[in-house]
């Protein structure tokens, strides 16, 4: 199955805050998760990314959690800044070096 | 260093006109994507270039064209616009080697068919 189901649609956390989105996927041949992160008006930009042979990777105040045998890696963002109010895309690259997208989600943090 | 350029980043047409969206990068990429934005929907290519003078449809061709003029231009045409074109179209291009481990997007066109 070529699909990656991200959740929720949309997120409100107070400022401070942990944000959490998830995304599950099937096709155990996709070897490449990244994390993008888009604000309004713009492209999106590469945020953070992890391979299935890691479980966890941190840069600063983001986290990807990754659990093979689910099938499923989310995005932690701690101590959320209103900075961080942008929609999240997470993806899968496939067997052929595609880029399989989830449906976003809207996170806005309230101050 | 501009990265990657998209012009218009608006438009308008009615029904049946035609358009071309442009797209170019400075970063001597080899790969180069056209996607498009729907609400819900995430982003789905549409067409792609894997280097100059090749390219390949993705998820949701049928409607679009495309031409690689050379390494950094990569064009989107809609030879007959209908409805379901309303979208944001994004271009991205991914460095030599990268195998889609980091794209780079425009600032995208948001087109509106009425």
């Amino acid at each position: 199955q070529q699909q990656v189901k991200q959740s929720p649609q949309s997120l409100i956390v107070q400022k401070g805050g942990i944000s959490i989105i998830n995304c599950a996927y099937e096709n155990t041949a996709f070897d490449y998760f990244p994390w993008y992160q888009q604000f309004p008006g713009k492209g999106p930009a590469l945020l953070i990314a992890i391979r299935p042979d890691v479980s966890e990777k941190k840069e600063g105040r983001f986290t990807i959690s990754f659990n093979k045998s689910a099938k499923q890696f989310s995005l932690h963002i701690m101590d959320s800044q209103p900075g961080d109010s942008a929609t999240y895309f997470c993806a899968a690259r496939d067997s052929n070096y595609q880029l399989i997208w989830g449906a976003g989600t809207k996170l806005i943090i309230k101050p | 260093n501009a990265g990657v350029t998209q012009t218009p980043k608006f438009q308008v047409l009615k029904t049946g006109q035609s358009m071309t969206l442009q797209c170019a990068q400075d970063m001597n990429h080899n790969s180069m994507y056209w996607y498009r934005q729907d609400p819900g929907m995430g982003l789905r290519l549409i067409y792609y270039s894997a280097s100059e003078g090749t390219t390949d449809k993705g998820e949701v061709p049928n409607g679009y064209n495309v031409s690689r003029l050379n390494k950094r231009e990569f064009s989107l045409r809609l030879e007959s616009a209908a409805p379901s074109q309303t979208s944001v179209y994004f271009c991205a291009s991914t460095a030599p080697g990268q195998t889609n481990e980091k794209l780079f997007f425009g600032s995208g066109t948001q087109l509106s068919v009425l």
